[in-house]
Protein backbone atom coordinates (compact mmCIF):
# COMPACT_ATOMS: atom_id res chain seq x y z
CA UNK A 1 0.00 0.00 0.00
CA UNK A 2 1.91 3.18 -1.47
CA UNK A 3 0.41 6.10 1.05
CA UNK A 4 3.04 8.50 -1.20
CA UNK A 5 2.78 8.31 -4.61
CA UNK A 6 4.53 9.91 -7.10
CA UNK A 7 2.68 9.05 -9.95
CA UNK A 8 5.27 10.74 -12.78
CA UNK A 9 8.76 8.97 -12.66
CA UNK A 10 10.33 11.10 -14.84
CA UNK A 11 10.17 14.64 -16.75
CA UNK A 12 12.43 16.43 -19.11
CA UNK A 13 12.24 20.53 -19.16
CA UNK A 14 14.26 22.59 -20.64
CA UNK A 15 16.96 24.95 -18.90
CA UNK A 16 15.43 28.12 -17.30
CA UNK A 17 11.79 26.77 -17.56
CA UNK A 18 9.79 25.98 -14.64
CA UNK A 19 9.73 22.31 -13.41
CA UNK A 20 6.90 20.49 -11.24
CA UNK A 21 7.14 17.88 -9.27
CA UNK A 22 4.06 16.14 -7.90
CA UNK A 23 3.12 14.17 -4.91
CA UNK A 24 -0.04 12.39 -3.34
CA UNK A 25 -0.86 11.04 -0.46
CA UNK A 26 -3.39 8.72 1.50
CA UNK A 27 -2.52 9.17 4.78
CA UNK A 28 -4.84 11.59 6.34
CA UNK A 29 -2.39 11.55 9.50
CA UNK A 30 0.66 12.86 7.86
CA UNK A 31 1.61 16.42 8.82
CA UNK A 32 4.93 17.27 7.92
CA UNK A 33 6.31 16.74 4.13
CA UNK A 34 9.70 17.00 2.92
CA UNK A 35 11.59 16.65 -0.69
CA UNK A 36 14.91 15.00 -1.08
CA UNK A 37 17.17 15.20 -3.90
CA UNK A 38 19.50 12.17 -4.55
CA UNK A 39 22.26 12.01 -7.11
CA UNK A 40 23.34 8.66 -8.55
CA UNK A 41 25.84 7.20 -6.15
CA UNK A 42 24.91 9.45 -3.44
CA UNK A 43 22.39 9.24 -0.45
CA UNK A 44 19.33 11.75 -0.75
CA UNK A 45 19.66 15.42 0.48
CA UNK A 46 16.94 17.21 2.04
CA UNK A 47 15.60 19.96 -0.12
CA UNK A 48 12.78 21.86 1.40
CA UNK A 49 9.51 20.70 3.48
CA UNK A 50 6.05 22.49 4.52
CA UNK A 51 3.77 21.68 7.73
CA UNK A 52 0.32 20.98 7.23
CA UNK A 53 -0.53 24.53 9.07
CA UNK A 54 1.09 26.22 5.40
CA UNK A 55 0.37 26.35 1.76
CA UNK A 56 3.43 27.14 1.09
CA UNK A 57 6.47 27.42 0.99
CA UNK A 58 9.82 28.72 -0.81
CA UNK A 59 13.59 28.29 -0.44
CA UNK A 60 15.14 30.26 -3.37
CA UNK A 61 14.45 28.75 -6.41
CA UNK A 62 12.34 26.00 -4.94
CA UNK A 63 8.44 26.43 -3.59
CA UNK A 64 6.44 23.34 -2.05
CA UNK A 65 2.70 23.80 -2.10
CA UNK A 66 0.21 21.82 0.09
CA UNK A 67 -3.14 20.86 -0.78
CA UNK A 68 -4.51 19.31 2.12
CA UNK A 69 -7.97 18.72 0.73
CA UNK A 70 -6.98 17.02 -1.90
CA UNK A 71 -4.03 15.66 -0.03
CA UNK A 72 -1.38 16.58 -2.73
CA UNK A 73 1.63 18.58 -3.13
CA UNK A 74 3.89 20.16 -5.62
CA UNK A 75 7.44 20.74 -5.80
CA UNK A 76 8.07 24.24 -8.05
CA UNK A 77 11.78 24.60 -9.43
CA UNK A 78 12.06 28.27 -11.54
CA UNK A 79 14.10 28.54 -13.04
CA UNK A 80 15.28 25.18 -13.84
CA UNK A 81 18.89 24.63 -14.18
CA UNK A 82 21.11 21.71 -15.79
CA UNK A 83 22.58 20.95 -12.19
CA UNK A 84 19.14 20.33 -10.99
CA UNK A 85 18.89 17.17 -12.48
CA UNK A 86 18.67 14.67 -9.82
CA UNK A 87 16.15 12.34 -8.83
CA UNK A 88 13.37 13.83 -6.43
CA UNK A 89 11.94 12.10 -3.37
CA UNK A 90 8.70 13.03 -1.84
CA UNK A 91 7.97 12.04 2.04
CA UNK A 92 5.88 12.52 4.92
CA UNK A 93 5.37 12.04 8.35
CA UNK A 94 3.10 12.72 11.21
CA UNK A 95 3.98 15.22 13.17
CA UNK A 96 2.64 13.45 16.76
CA UNK A 97 4.35 10.61 17.39
CA UNK A 98 5.97 9.77 13.98
CA UNK A 99 9.55 11.65 14.68
CA UNK A 100 11.20 10.98 11.31
CA UNK A 101 9.48 7.91 10.52
CA UNK A 102 9.23 9.39 6.88
CA UNK A 103 7.11 7.15 4.30
CA UNK A 104 8.68 8.06 1.07
CA UNK A 105 7.32 8.11 -2.49
CA UNK A 106 8.95 6.04 -5.53
CA UNK A 107 10.59 9.33 -6.76
CA UNK A 108 10.31 11.23 -10.42
CA UNK A 109 13.66 11.47 -12.41
CA UNK A 110 14.01 15.16 -13.59
CA UNK A 111 16.29 15.86 -16.37
CA UNK A 112 16.99 19.56 -16.83
CA UNK A 113 18.21 19.76 -20.61
CA UNK A 114 20.40 22.85 -22.46
CA UNK B 1 29.36 15.53 2.03
CA UNK B 2 26.51 14.91 4.36
CA UNK B 3 28.87 13.36 7.25
CA UNK B 4 27.17 10.28 7.60
CA UNK B 5 30.23 7.44 6.60
CA UNK B 6 28.57 4.05 5.48
CA UNK B 7 30.54 0.77 4.93
CA UNK B 8 30.97 -1.28 2.63
CA UNK B 9 30.06 0.86 -0.34
CA UNK B 10 28.87 -2.58 -2.34
CA UNK B 11 28.47 -6.28 -0.86
CA UNK B 12 28.34 -9.18 -3.24
CA UNK B 13 26.90 -12.12 -1.34
CA UNK B 14 25.63 -15.63 -2.13
CA UNK B 15 21.67 -16.78 -0.75
CA UNK B 16 21.44 -18.63 2.57
CA UNK B 17 25.12 -16.06 3.63
CA UNK B 18 24.73 -13.40 6.73
CA UNK B 19 26.58 -9.57 5.94
CA UNK B 20 26.88 -6.80 8.50
CA UNK B 21 26.61 -3.26 7.03
CA UNK B 22 27.98 -0.16 9.36
CA UNK B 23 26.96 3.36 9.77
CA UNK B 24 28.86 6.41 11.34
CA UNK B 25 25.93 9.49 12.13
CA UNK B 26 27.30 12.84 11.94
CA UNK B 27 29.37 14.08 14.71
CA UNK B 28 26.75 15.08 17.16
CA UNK B 29 23.91 13.25 16.10
CA UNK B 30 22.31 10.50 18.39
CA UNK B 31 19.89 9.21 16.29
CA UNK B 32 20.46 6.88 13.17
CA UNK B 33 18.05 5.27 10.45
CA UNK B 34 17.77 2.30 8.35
CA UNK B 35 16.09 2.23 5.10
CA UNK B 36 15.81 0.05 1.95
CA UNK B 37 15.58 1.17 -1.38
CA UNK B 38 14.88 -2.11 -3.83
CA UNK B 39 14.39 -1.34 -6.90
CA UNK B 40 12.19 0.93 -8.34
CA UNK B 41 11.12 1.60 -4.75
CA UNK B 42 10.75 4.37 -2.55
CA UNK B 43 12.94 4.12 0.82
CA UNK B 44 11.15 1.63 2.96
CA UNK B 45 11.73 2.73 6.87
CA UNK B 46 13.48 -0.61 8.68
CA UNK B 47 14.24 0.82 12.15
CA UNK B 48 15.47 3.48 14.34
CA UNK B 49 17.92 3.84 17.20
CA UNK B 50 18.16 6.59 19.83
CA UNK B 51 21.72 6.81 21.91
CA UNK B 52 22.08 3.27 21.94
CA UNK B 53 17.74 2.12 22.43
CA UNK B 54 15.45 1.04 19.89
CA UNK B 55 13.09 3.94 19.29
CA UNK B 56 11.09 2.67 16.22
CA UNK B 57 10.43 0.25 14.14
CA UNK B 58 9.44 -0.38 10.43
CA UNK B 59 8.98 -2.75 7.66
CA UNK B 60 11.84 -4.65 9.45
CA UNK B 61 11.97 -8.79 8.48
CA UNK B 62 12.88 -11.28 11.43
CA UNK B 63 16.24 -11.88 9.68
CA UNK B 64 17.62 -8.51 9.86
CA UNK B 65 18.37 -7.32 12.91
CA UNK B 66 20.61 -3.23 13.98
CA UNK B 67 21.98 -2.28 16.73
CA UNK B 68 23.83 1.08 18.16
CA UNK B 69 26.84 1.02 20.12
CA UNK B 70 28.18 3.37 22.49
CA UNK B 71 30.19 5.70 20.01
CA UNK B 72 26.86 5.58 18.65
CA UNK B 73 27.44 3.71 14.94
CA UNK B 74 25.14 1.38 13.92
CA UNK B 75 25.29 -1.96 12.12
CA UNK B 76 22.61 -3.21 10.13
CA UNK B 77 22.69 -7.44 10.14
CA UNK B 78 21.05 -9.45 7.46
CA UNK B 79 20.92 -13.29 7.59
CA UNK B 80 19.63 -15.81 5.75
CA UNK B 81 20.14 -13.85 2.96
CA UNK B 82 17.63 -14.12 -0.38
CA UNK B 83 17.76 -12.61 -3.76
CA UNK B 84 14.83 -10.30 -2.79
CA UNK B 85 17.08 -8.58 -0.46
CA UNK B 86 19.41 -7.23 -2.92
CA UNK B 87 18.55 -3.61 -2.38
CA UNK B 88 20.81 -0.29 -1.54
CA UNK B 89 20.37 -0.09 2.22
CA UNK B 90 20.78 3.92 3.52
CA UNK B 91 21.79 4.90 6.95
CA UNK B 92 20.47 8.07 8.07
CA UNK B 93 21.62 10.43 11.24
CA UNK B 94 19.40 13.37 13.02
CA UNK B 95 20.02 15.01 16.64
CA UNK B 96 17.52 14.32 18.19
CA UNK B 97 15.20 11.45 18.95
CA UNK B 98 12.85 11.92 15.89
CA UNK B 99 11.49 15.61 16.21
CA UNK B 100 9.56 16.25 12.83
CA UNK B 101 12.14 19.71 12.19
CA UNK B 102 15.24 17.93 11.99
CA UNK B 103 15.50 16.57 8.49
CA UNK B 104 17.74 13.21 8.27
CA UNK B 105 20.96 13.37 6.75
CA UNK B 106 21.77 10.33 4.65
CA UNK B 107 25.38 8.19 4.28
CA UNK B 108 25.70 7.50 0.23
CA UNK B 109 24.49 3.41 0.87
CA UNK B 110 25.27 -0.08 0.38
CA UNK B 111 24.61 -1.64 -2.77
CA UNK B 112 23.57 -5.49 -1.39
CA UNK B 113 23.45 -7.64 -4.20
CA UNK B 114 22.64 -11.36 -3.07
CA UNK B 115 23.38 -14.02 -5.72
Amino acid sequence: DQQVKQNSPSLSVQEGRISILNCDYTNSMFDYFLWYKKYPAEGPTFLISISSIKDKNEDGRFTVFLNKSAKHLSLHIVPSQPGDSAVYFCAASPITGGGNKLTFGTGTQLKVEL
Amino acid sequence: DSGVTQTPKHLITATGQRVTLRCSPRSGDLSVYWYQQSLDQGLQFLIQYYNGEERAKGNILERFSAQQFPDLHSELNLSSLELGDSALYFCASSPAGGTWDSPLHFGNGTRLTVT
